[in-house]
């Protein structure tokens, strides 16, 4: 199974603040993975879909980029509804599997 | 609009076996392709498995090949996850999605599994 690595596995930031997480692929995954948020007592949102594609609804200071192996979620200006867990996702082969998570704390 | 309601969660004890399922309202189930996430209490989100909208193919994580199987009823908008052999280790909340671009989009709630000797 393709291994996802993300760093850092947790952050401290400030209201206003630029973030970014990073995801690695054990193989090359093109451009097929995605970005979840989490919340505490929440299902996942789904906040990037095929690398850098935003959902509906998915408000634009988020953002992804990469593709092949490396991969970044950036929030331009962090919100304190942005406190949560974020995953990367690879849907490049089966089976799926997720990065272990960042933890922001605001 | 898409509503996803899992259940058939609970406590059981290793070895025993569950069948959840997740009742889907608000889109052309058959169309589309189903996915079951878990969280593990303390844990990250682990990818559970996927069944094709037809139903005819479906795959899994590697911690539960061969002991789950997912299942889905078109006629009346079910998918099912049939979990046996269970491990203290599957204890957790598991979710089931609807597929858009590949991935999990919309989600259920989540129920509850616990498995303790």
């Amino acid at each position: 199974a393709i291994q996802m690595t993300q760093s850092p596995s947790s952050l401290s930031a400030s209201v206003g603040d630029r973030v970014t997480i990073t995801c690695r692929a054990s193989q090359g995954v093109r451009n097929t993975l995605g970005w979840f948020q989490q919340k505490p007592g929440t299902a996942p949102k789904l906040l990037v879909y095929e690398a850098s594609s935003l959902p509906s609804g998915v408000p634009s200071r988020f953002s992804g980029s990469g593709s092949g192996t490396d991969f970044t979620l950036t929030i331009s200006s962090l919100q304190p509804e942005d406190f949560a867990t974020y995953y990367c996702l690879q849907n490049y082969n089966y089976p799926y599997t997720f990065g272990q998570g960042t933890k922001l704390e605001i | 609009q898409v509503r996803l309601v899992e259940s058939g969660g609970g406590a059981v004890q290793p070895g025993e076996s569950l069948r959840l399922s997740c009742a889907a309202s608000g889109f052309t189930f058959r169309n589309y392709p189903m996915q079951w996430v878990r969280h593990a209490p303390g844990r990250g989100l682990e990818w559970v498995g996927y069944i094709r909208s037809d139903g005819s193919n479906a795959y899994y994580g590697d911690s539960v090949k061969g002991r789950f199987t997912i299942s889905r009823d078109n006629s009346n908008n079910i998918v099912f996850l049939q979990m046996d052999s269970l491990r203290l280790e599957d204890t957790a909340i598991y979710f089931c999605a609807k597929e858009d671009w590949g991935l999990p989009r919309d989600w259920g709630q989540g129920t509850r599994v616990t498995v303790s000797s």
